[in-house]
């Protein structure tokens, strides 16, 4: 797997956008980007994959530049309940081997 | 749709005693199976997984093993616990081939475990 680095927490507020970068340098061909939101207590869950440009669905929008090194996750208009720890991860969505770094804590404040 | 059942929810044990932690997949078959623990303010470790009935692959040589009775069902194991094996434990899977290449992890809500 493409080591992946990403800021260790992230503090916004209501209302606001919040924009995650993840960095991997050394991204292969093959490799997706996948992210995911853990709660606490909580197992992770899925929020968005993509290869390349901008994937957006009905929770975020996912941005790859064109040499996709790094990528940003994007929550629009964050409340109290995005508050989370959000997960970078980068490499073939086949392989088993899916090892989950420390991730971003998202603080959303009133 | 899918769903993945993980228990018990919380439990304490004591130093030496056995863990038998159970894993079951609703609605889905022939899932690759994966077991992870997470320290406090850590990420996730993953321990093993499995793409299929009584194949384990085991990643961190540990006090932990695994296994896989039947298709849906994923068990871990330990014969004599150890403090350090206090954690959040999480179940998980994903389609298996030939849909894993482009199939997300789907958790369970984790087991806190507090070895004594």
């Amino acid at each position: 797997l493409a080591k992946t680095t990403q800021p260790i927490s992230m503090d916004s507020y209501e209302g606001q956008e919040v924009n995650i970068t993840c960095s991997h340098n050394n991204i292969a061909t093959n490799d997706y980007i996948t992210w995911y939101q853990q709660f606490p207590s909580q197992g992770p869950r899925f929020i968005i994959q993509g290869y390349k440009t901008k994937v957006t669905n009905e929770v975020a929008s996912l941005f790859i530049p064109a040499d996709r090194k790094s990528s940003t996750l994007s929550l629009p208009r964050v409340s109290l309940s995005d508050t989370a720890v959000y997960y970078c991860l980068v490499g073939l969505l086949g392989d088993y081997k899916l090892s989950f770094g420390a991730g971003t804590t998202v603080t959303v404040r009133a | 749709s899918q769903t993945i059942h993980q228990w018990p929810a919380t439990l304490v044990q004591p130093v030496g005693s056995p863990l038998s932690l159970e894993c079951t997949v609703e609605g889905t078959s022939n899932p690759n199976l994966y077991w992870y623990r997470q320290a406090a303010g850590r990420g996730l470790q993953l321990l093993f997984y499995s793409v299929g009935i009584g194949q384990i692959s085991s990643e961190v040589p540990q006090n932990l093993s695994a296994s896989r009775p039947q298709d849906r069902q994923f068990i871990l194991s330990s014969k004599k616990l150890l403090l350090s094996d206090s954690g959040f434990y999480l179940c998980a899977w994903r389609q298996g081939r030939p849909s894993s290449y482009n199939s997300p992890l789907h958790f369970g809500n984790g087991t806190r475990l507090t070895v004594t």
